[in-house]
C-alpha cells in the first residue's frame, strides 16, 4: 500500500461545479497535512494547510479525518483557472529528518 | 508568503558537462531543503533531503556521487549534476522548509536538457 494515495483522475467538470478530492495516508503518526496545486510544467504551490478542525479559504475547504486517515479538498463554484493537478502532502513531523510524502496528484480539468 | 528562488530556470548543455543548480530561501531560514526530480506526466520524486551544515540524505537509487548536494547556510543549497548525460534531462525542483511542521515552499524549478 502506498503511504499516500490519491485518485489520479482526471476529473473533468463544468465551470461552476463543486468537486471534491480525497487522499488517504497510511502512517497514523502523521502530524501535518497540506494541499498543493501544480500547473503543467510548473513547480507545486501551496494551496492550503489542513487543520484538525477543518479550514476554509474562499472557495476551498480542507478537512482531516484522523480516525479514517484521510484528508479532503472541496472546491466550490469551480473556475477555469482551477484546472491543475492537486497534490496531497503528509508529513510525520516528529523530527527534522521526517520524510514528507507527496501523493501522485489528482488532475482536475474545468470545462467552460 | 515565503519565497524560494531557484536558478537557473533552463539549462541546455552537452553530455559530460556538470551543472550546478542553486536554491535560495529569500525571506526565511530554511532548516531543511529538499531536491526533487519530475519527469513529464509523472509525480515528484524526492532525490535527497539536506539539513544545514550536515550531509544530505539520499533516497534509494539516487547516486550521491552523481548528484552532489551542499547546504552550507540556512538560505542556500546547491545541487550539482556531475557529468550529466541525456537520461539526466528532467525538471529539477528544490523546496525549503523552516520549522518542522511548516509547509515546504518550492523554487520555480530548473529544466535541464542534456544533448
Amino acid at each position: 500500500r502506498k503511504e499516500v494515495e490519491q485518485d489520479p483522475g482526471p476529473f473533468n467538470v463544468p465551470e461552476g461545479a463543486t468537486v471534491a478530492f480525497n487522499c488517504t495516508y497510511s502512517n497514523s503518526a502523521s502530524q501535518s497535512f497540506f494541499w498543493y496545486r501544480q500547473d503543467c510544467r510548473k513547480e507545486p504551490k501551496l494551496l492550503m494547510s489542513v487543520y484538525s478542525s477543518g479550514n476554509e479559504d474562499g472557495r476551498f475547504t480542507a478537512q482531516l479525518n484522523r480516525a479514517s486517515q484521510y484528508i479532503s479538498l472541496l472546491i466550490r463554484d469551480s473556475k477555469l483557472s482551477d484546472s491543475a493537478t492537486y497534490l496531497c502532502v503528509v508529513s510525520p513531523g516528529y523530527s527534522s529528518a521526517s520524510k514528507i510524502i507527496f501523493g501522485s496528484g489528482t488532475r482536475l480539468s474545468i470545462r467552460p | 508568503g515565503a519565497v524560494v528562488s531557484q536558478h537557473p530556470s533552463w539549462v541546455i548543455c552537452k553530455s559530460g558537462t556538470s551543472v550546478k543548480i542553486e536554491c535560495r530561501s529569500l525571506d526565511f531560514q530554511a532548516t531543511t531543503m529538499f531536491w526533487y526530480r519530475q519527469f513529464p506526466k509523472q509525480s515528484l520524486m524526492l532525490m535527497a533531503t539536506s539539513n544545514e551544515g550536515s550531509k544530505a540524505t539520499y533516497e534509494q537509487g539516487v547516486e550521491k556521487d552523481k548528484f552532489l548536494i551542499n547546504h552550507a547556510s540556512l538560505t542556500l543549497s546547491t545541487l550539482t549534476v556531475t557529468s550529466a548525460h541525456p537520461e539526466d534531462s528532467s525538471f529539477y525542483i528544490c523546496s525549503a522548509r523552516g520549522d518542522l511542521n511548516q509547509p515546504q515552499h518550492f523554487g520555480d524549478g530548473t529544466r535541464l536538457s542534456i544533448l
